[in-house]
């Protein structure tokens, strides 16, 4: 069964930095492409970053283009969500996302449940 | 970025109707369309990819259709287990993904 387990999520100020993981389990993580997918409180789904199996594609929402990075191990089946210069507009729930396929293409297969980032003074 | 829209917004209806939601791109993505369920507290889930495939596991009821600009979401006989908010996104290769913003089904 495929399990994605996010953390590091919690309250920042504004302009500090907070590092999100995601470890998975239940598949073969070097196979799969990984993507990061925020909503923040009441509101719709927005792709924030991807990561291609070999690290070697990545891609970033212009809403975080600069200020996230994305990466990942995987001999350690995990993915990370590096955000530095947080701003109020981040607070939201992180979501690791899975893909279907090991490229960029951003269809997402499976989910965790999230980790919440609150970004407030 | 390609927007996406869809309607209606909120939806009310009964178990046993057929329900039908629409999204629309701004430009032609073919048929690089999904539909997700999302619960209350719950992480989405893959309904339909590429338009009108059904995702492993998915209960027949569900269907998609269209291509280019304007895609549905049918749900043929709504179950008390349906009753969520269903998005759509494109994932055309050379756009970043994008997500309608959600259909809420409730309880007529």
């Amino acid at each position: 069964e495929v399990q994605l387990v996010e953390s590091g999520g919690g309250l920042v100020q504004p302009g500090r930095s907070l590092r999100l993981s995601c470890a998975a389990s239940g598949f073969t993580f070097d196979d799969y492409a990984m993507h990061w997918v925020r909503q923040a409180p009441g509101k719709g789904l927005e792709w924030v970053s991807g990561i291609s199996w070999n690290s070697g594609s990545i891609g970033y929402a212009d809403s975080v283009k600069g200020r996230f990075t994305i990466s990942r191990d995987n001999a350690k089946n995990s993915l990370y969500l590096q955000m530095n210069s947080l701003r109020a507009e981040d607070t939201a729930l992180y979501y690791c996302a899975k893909a279907s396929s090991r490229f960029m293409t951003p269809l997402f297969q499976h989910w965790g449940q999230g980790t919440l980032v609150t970004v407030s003074s | 970025d390609i927007q996406m829209t869809q309607s209606p917004s909120t939806l009310s209806a009964s178990v046993g109707d057929r329900v039908t939601i629409t999204c629309r791109a701004s430009q032609s993505i073919s048929s690089w369309l999904a539909w997700y369920q999302q619960k209350p507290g719950k992480a989405p889930k893959l309904l339909i990819y590429k338009a009108s495939s059904l995702e492993s596991g998915v209960p027949s009821r569900f269907s998609g259709s269209g291509s280019g600009t304007e895609f549905t979401l049918t749900i043929s006989s709504l179950q008390p287990d349906d009753f969520a908010t269903y998005y759509c996104q494109q994932y055309n290769s050379y756009s970043p993904a994008t997500f309608g913003p959600g259909t809420k089904v409730d309880i007529k």
